[in-house]
Parts: structure tokens; C-alpha cells; sequence
């Protein structure tokens, strides 16, 4: 039972390139969701789901997409970076579709700098 | 933006003595929970209680909530240098078909060996 997996853990980008996130769970948690971390912000929802198919934004959505195929994949894209993306990004997921009283188990993170 | 301010933002204290940690937060809520993250790590899970619970206890671990002053306490009883990491508050909130749960910015705990 590996809990959350999320690849790369390191990753530098340049001003413009594109990248996938990846974020796959084995606990067929049906509720999934992306954050992210910067200094002195705490942690930003950017996307979740509440199950295969069905996507929605977060607090800080722009200039990043999902999508949810499967139960276990909520990968997380980054279109164009841009320098106001370099953070550290974690997937996290939850018992149910989020609505229950079910903590959440996050991944061990991404660093993401962008240059 | 942020529904858990937690205080204080730093806490330093000595091994053996236990520490207290508030949260507070301004809109309704379904439940609040409590999270620990070491250095370089992602967040684990500590405790969770409901809007209609008062207090919860896990091991060394006691929780209250007062929906009244919309505020929670974190407290750690005779706490150990393995203790030392930032703690986050976050509150579960579920609005029609929509279901979040908002971190506050994180308190950082050291314990002296």
C-alpha cells in the first residue's frame, strides 16, 4: 500500500515549457485535489475532484488543468510555466468524495522552480 | 484566501512541557482538522473533529473546538524533539455539491532536546 505517489519530486522548468504532474493513489480514495505551498501563503487549493470524470477549480486555478480518467491518476498540468509558479506542489486525497468527516492523505510533494 | 489563522506563528519549547496551539476561523464549518509536517515533507494527518464535538483526544494529542468563538486548541502533552515541525489547521467545509478544506499559514514548533 503505497498511499500517494507523486512524480517527479524535483523539477526546474523554463519560462514557458509545459509539464505534467503526476499523482496516483492505490486506497480508492474517490476524492482527489492539487495545492500548493509558498512561503509564509500556507497551502492553496489549485484543482479536486470528487471522482473519475468530474473535475473543479480551486482558489488558484489559472494556468493549470486536470483531469481525472481513472480513480487512481488526478495528474496536474502546467500549460505555459511561468516564474509565478515556481512552489512546491502536493496531491492529496480523501475516503469518500470530500464530503465526509475523512482526513486527507497527502503525497510527499513536488519542487517545482521556474526559471 | 485563508479560513485558519493559526497562533502563534512559532512556538519554542523544552522537552517534557506541553504545548498549546490555537486556530481560528471565520466562516461555518463541518470539521476542523490538524496536520504536521516535517521539514521537506508532506502533511500527515494528526486529528479531526466534527462541527458538533467538542473535544477529542489521540494519544498525546487533545483537540477542542468552540464553533461559538470559531476557534480550535491543538495541544501536545510532554512533548519530544521528534515533535519539532510546523502544524497546520484546516477546516472541512461542504457547500452543495462542493467540498473544501482550507489550511491556515502554520505554526512552527521546536522542542529542545
Amino acid at each position: 500500500n503505497a498511499g500517494v505517489t507523486q512524480t517527479p519530486k524535483f523539477q526546474v522548468l523554463k519560462t514557458g515549457q509545459s509539464m505534467t504532474l503526476q499523482c496516483a493513489q492505490d486506497m480508492n480514495h474517490e476524492y482527489m485535489s492539487w495545492y500548493r505551498q509558498d512561503p509564509g501563503m500556507g497551502l492553496r487549493l489549485i484543482h479536486y475532484s470528487v471522482g473519475a470524470g468530474i473535475t473543479d477549480q480551486g482558489e488558484v486555478p489559472n494556468g493549470y488543468n486536470v483531469s481525472r480518467s481513472t480513480t487512481e491518476d488526478f495528474p496536474l498540468r502546467l500549460l505555459s510555466a511561468a516564474p509565478s509558479q515556481t512552489s512546491v506542489y502536493f496531491c492529496a486525497s480523501s475516503y469518500g468524495t470530500g464530503r465526509g468527516n475523512y482526513g486527507y492523505t497527502f503525497g510527499s510533494g513536488t519542487r517545482l522552480t521556474v526559471v | 484566501s485563508q479560513q485558519g489563522e493559526e497562533d502563534p506563528q512559532a512556538l519554542s519549547i523544552q522537552e517534557g512541557e506541553n504545548a498549546t496551539m490555537n486556530c481560528s476561523y471565520k466562516t461555518s464549518i463541518n470539521n476542523l482538522q490538524w496536520y504536521r509536517q516535517n521539514s521537506g515533507r508532506g502533511l500527515v494527518h494528526l486529528i479531526l473533529i466534527r462541527s458538533n464535538e467538542r473535544e477529542k483526544h489521540s494519544g498525546r494529542l487533545r483537540v477542542t473546538l468552540d464553533t461559538s468563538k470559531k476557534s480550535s486548541s491543538l495541544l501536545i502533552t510532554a512533548s519530544r524533539a521528534a515533535d519539532t515541525a510546523s502544524y497546520f489547521c484546516a477546516t472541512g467545509s461542504f457547500t452543495g455539491a462542493n467540498s473544501k478544506l482550507t489550511f491556515g499559514k502554520g505554526i512552527t514548533l521546536s522542542v529542545r532536546p
